[in-house]
């Protein structure tokens, strides 16, 4: 059974500019999950996705956004990128009622 | 709000001796509990968790972790370290009747001294 797979695994980024991060789930897994890990803040929930709708946010701001497709894959959004927003960005996906999430390998963003 | 406290940022121990990381949460309801190992440059591996039943827990690569209500604790153990247990290890928490998502202590990461 694939993982949960991450695209791209690094991005550099200008200050201002939006990116899209991508995340495939495992296959059968409908709940798709996105964290934020830093140096200074750790580890941050930033939102979950299920059935294409969002279950649930973090604290972040609104420039933070996500979608989910009917295949369950997600991106999510980042614009107007700041300095700050230089982080690894974890997806994890889990099957319904598991509470067993697989997180995937991450994409560390640099913002210059 | 939940909090999840590891104690010991960097903890140091010889191959072969007994490796302890300490997790404690803040909850009065005690949540679901998780341990998460991250490698250089990796995502979170799951280790074990505890959710209902038994509250010794084993999981993989030889660690266990056992739920003490009384102590709010789910400290983690591995008998004898090995080089490849290096590495830092999340405690999280979900915490029940709320949303499912996860939330972390600030790490530990595990030296292993040949």
């Amino acid at each position: 059974k694939a993982g949960v797979t991450q695209t791209p695994r690094y991005l550099i980024k200008t200050r201002g500019q939006q990116v899209t991060l991508s995340c495939s789930p495992i296959s059968g897994h409908r709940s798709v999950s996105w964290y934020q890990q830093t140096p200074g803040q750790g580890l941050q929930f930033l939102f979950e996705y299920f059935s294409e709708t969002q279950r649930n946010k973090g604290n972040f701001p609104g420039r933070f956004s996500g979608r989910q497709f009917s295949n369950s894959r997600s991106e999510m959004n980042v614009s107007t990128l700041e300095l700050g927003d230089s982080a690894l960005y974890l997806c994890a996906s889990s099957d319904t009622g598991n509470y067993g999430y697989t997180f995937g390998s991450g994409t560390r963003l640099t913002v210059v | 709000a939940q909090s999840v406290t590891q104690l010991g940022s960097h903890v140091s121990v010889s191959e072969g001796a007994l490796v302890l990381l300490r997790c404690n949460y803040s909850s009065s309801v005690p949540p679901y509990l998780f341990w998460y190992v991250q490698y250089p440059n990796q995502g979170l591996q799951l280790l074990l968790k505890y959710t209902t039943g038994a509250t010794l827990v084993k999981g993989i690569n030889g660690f266990e972790a056992e739920f003490k209500k009384s102590e709010t604790s789910f400290h983690l153990t591995k008998p004898s370290a090995h080089m490849s247990d290096a590495a830092e290890y999340f405690c999280a928490v979900i915490p029940l009747g709320g949303a499912n998502n996860l939330f972390f202590g600030t790490g530990t990461r595990l030296t292993v001294i040949p």
